[in-house]
């Protein structure tokens, strides 16, 4: 099972900053927190990972409390084309450890 | 970043058919893949695990004489759905672990 909840959709403005929120509160010390977003009839496209620590890419940023009981994706100045599903998981450092999606966060950029 | 890629993209079989879906990873090795089947506005479901040189490892409540996958080499994982029926139509994704997992475009299949 998924171990993290996230609301089942959100809008957001053209132009604004995009928040999504992801809590999971059963997290254990070796699991990072990934993010990935699925473009309609497409395969999913990575977007960042943290550990504990605030992390930004040219994509977005993640937030992470204190705590790692939950976290926030940033798209800071979100475009149509940011319209998607948007996964958080949580999963632990082994690279070949297989990946459980959870129901995500369907956005819908407003024009 | 790495590139994994699916082939074909979409296809039409009829009923009582076998069909064959490659994932290829184009530019790294990779010992594990992954594949998954997403039915409209459900997110993806692992079905199993696919081990180059082993058996896959398949999920509960995936049928593994349906479902066979085959990773006869690091840069290439097939899945043949066999006996297709209408119910199979779905949307197959694998994905491939290289520094990060990355994911391949899908492959569309309804069966008719």
């Amino acid at each position: 099972d998924a171990k993290t909840t996230q609301p089942p959709s959100m809008d957001c403005a053209e132009g604004r900053a995009a928040n999504l929120p992801c809590n999971h509160s059963t997290i254990s010390g070796n699991e990072y927190v990934y993010w990935y977003r699925q473009i309609h009839s497409q395969g999913p496209q990575y977007i960042i990972h943290g550990l504990k620590n605030n992390e930004t890419n040219e994509m977005a940023s993640l937030i992470i409390t204190e705590d790692r009981k939950s976290s926030t994706l940033i798209l800071p100045h979100a475009t149509l084309r940011d319209t998607a599903v948007y996964y958080c998981i949580v999963r632990p450092t082994n690279r070949d450890d297989k990946i459980i999606f959870g129901k995500g966060t369907r956005l819908h950029i407003l024009p | 970043g790495a590139v994994v890629s699916q082939h074909p993209s979409r296809v039409i079989c009829k009923s009582g058919t076998s069909v064959k879906i490659e994932c290829r990873s184009l530019d790294f090795q990779a010992t594990t893949m992954f594949w998954y089947r997403q039915f409209p506005k459900q997110s993806l479901m692992l079905m199993a695990t696919s081990n180059e040189g082993s058996k896959a490892t398949y999920e509960q409540g995936v049928e593994k004489d349906k479902f066979l996958i085959n990773h006869a080499s690091l840069t290439l994982s097939t899945l043949t759905v066999t006996s297709a029926h209408p119910e199979d139509s779905s949307f197959y994704i694998c994905s491939a672990q290289d520094v990060g997992t990355f994911f391949g475009q899908g492959t569309r299949l309804t069966v008719v």
